[in-house]
């Protein structure tokens, strides 16, 4: 098992462009889950689903927007990329509510300048 | 808006010293407490999971302990070793979700 897949590891954007973060789990997991790490900040939520075809709001939502379309893949999309936006993605899966322990990918270094 | 504090941020042990932090969290709406070990460049790993007011659980030299009652989860580590440095991860799983801590910081020094 891959467990939990990040594409791509690294990229650089220019401010107002747009792009799509990977996220693909062989787990079957239920849920799926999207942080941004920032210095002294530590893990905080974009958005996450509870299933295939659902999606929620995490605690920094704004200038984000995902899709779960299958089970197995969760999207992270930035319509329209701010320097704001520059940190290191994590995505995480797990079973379901009862068993909360999550999964992590590798993460995704994104810079936006 | 959830409070997961996690304290001290960071700490430097001497190999072969014990040590300990602190998780604070919310002591209603629980459901279980999560601790991560998160090496520098690689992704958060689960360390325990823990969902019972006097849990303890432990892991070689690794143990924590769980009071919902007061809202609070120690990290202990006995007998450091370098390889322990890490960031250690707390995480408090309401509804759906985990809120997690800053996280501590710990370098052991040989």
């Amino acid at each position: 098992n891959a467990g939990v897949t990040q594409t791509p590891k690294f990229r650089v954007l220019k401010t107002g462009q747009s792009m799509t973060l990977l996220c693909a789990q062989d787990m079957n997991h239920e849920y799926m889950y999207w942080y941004r790490q920032d210095p002294g900040m530590g893990l905080r939520l974009i958005h996450y689903s509870v299933g295939e075809g659902t999606t929620a709001k995490g605690e920094v939502p704004d200038g984000y927007n995902v899709s779960r379309l299958k089970k197995q893949n969760f999207l992270l999309g930035l319509e329209s990329a701010a320097p704001s936006q520059t940190s290191v993605y994590f995505c995480a899966s797990s079973p379901n509510h009862r068993v909360g322990k999550e999964f992590f990918g590798p993460g995704t270094r994104l810079t936006v300048l | 808006i959830l409070n997961v504090e996690q304290s001290p941020q960071s700490l430097h042990v001497q190999e072969g010293d014990s040590t300990n932090f602190t998780c604070s969290f919310p002591s209603s709406n629980f459901y279980a407490l999560h601790w991560y070990r998160w090496e520098t460049a690689k992704s958060p790993e689960a360390l325990f999971v823990m969902t019972l007011n006097g849990d303890e659980k432990k892991k070689g030299r690794i143990s924590a302990t769980l009071n919902t009652k007061e809202g609070y989860s120690y990290l202990y580590i006995k007998g450091s070793q370098p390889e322990d440095s890490a960031t250690y991860l707390c995480a408090f799983q309401g509804a759906q979700k985990l809120v997690f801590g800053q996280g501590t910081r710990l370098t052991i020094n040989p």
